[in-house]
């Protein structure tokens, strides 16, 4: 079946650094990404709506300086937390839509990022 | 704004016992609503998917139901094992709303051998 990958699947960055983490759709196109958070122990929330050749969509109170998206291409989106804080520090997960058939949504494996 | 409760938060059975999770959503104008699961750390692994004209979706010991005008969906796992445990998501879609997916807290099952 369809798969979306993620990476780097977790990693470990100082204070102030910035980070960069990829959404691939390995076997289909993806028109449309997701990316979402999820803090220990409680559900997904969504950042942002990520679009092929244009601007993401931000839900309320993502700050979208900080939480750069680019989608260059129909099958990378990429998530850069900026200026990272310790209270940056989530699983961070995308999700891709495959733009063929019934619109089904594939999520990926997720990444950890911890922020000393 | 759409909202989505899952009940309860927890629940621990024995082995053997059938279980019922319970989701329940605010705005009946749904496109789909989907159950998930989701291990400790990992990402997230879709168990069934119902469309908003459907009823029910069936798969092995998992079924899920659909009350669209009350807001209200179930999953019904028969017969439980250790291997069960996990987190368990339920989430809508919203029409026109491109297939973002709004997500409930999760129950967190334990299956006790």
């Amino acid at each position: 079946g369809a798969v979306v990958s993620q990476h780097p699947s977790w990693v470990i960055c100082k204070s102030g650094t910035s980070v960069k983490i990829e959404c691939r759709s390995l076997d289909f196109q993806a028109t449309t990404m997701f990316w979402y958070r999820q803090f220990p122990k409680q559900s997904l929330m969504l950042m942002a709506t990520s679009n092929e050749g244009s601007k993401a969509t931000y839900e309320q109170g993502v700050e979208k300086d900080k939480f750069l998206i680019n989608h260059a291409s129909l099958t990378l989106s990429t998530l850069t937390v900026t200026s990272a804080h310790p209270e940056d520090s989530s699983f961070y997960i995308c999700s891709a839509r495959d733009g063929a058939g019934i619109n089904t949504i594939y999520f990926g494996e997720g990444s950890w990022l911890t922020v000393v | 704004k759409q909202e989505v409760t899952q009940i309860p938060a927890a629940l621990s059975v024995p082995e053997g016992e059938n279980l019922v999770l319970n989701c329940s959503f605010t705005d009946s104008a749904i496109y789909n609503l989907q159950w998930f699961r989701q291990d400790p750390g990992k990402g997230l692994t879709s168990l069934l998917l119902i469309q908003s004209s459907q009823r029910e979706q069936t798969s092995g010991r998992l079924n899920a139901s659909l009350d669209k005008s009350s807001g209200r969906s179930t999953l019904y796992i028969a017969a439980s094992q250790p291997g069960d445990s996990a987190t368990y998501l339920c989430a809508v879609s919203i029409y026109n709303q491109g297939g973002k997916l709004i997500f409930g807290q999760g129950t967190e099952l334990s299956v006790k051998p």
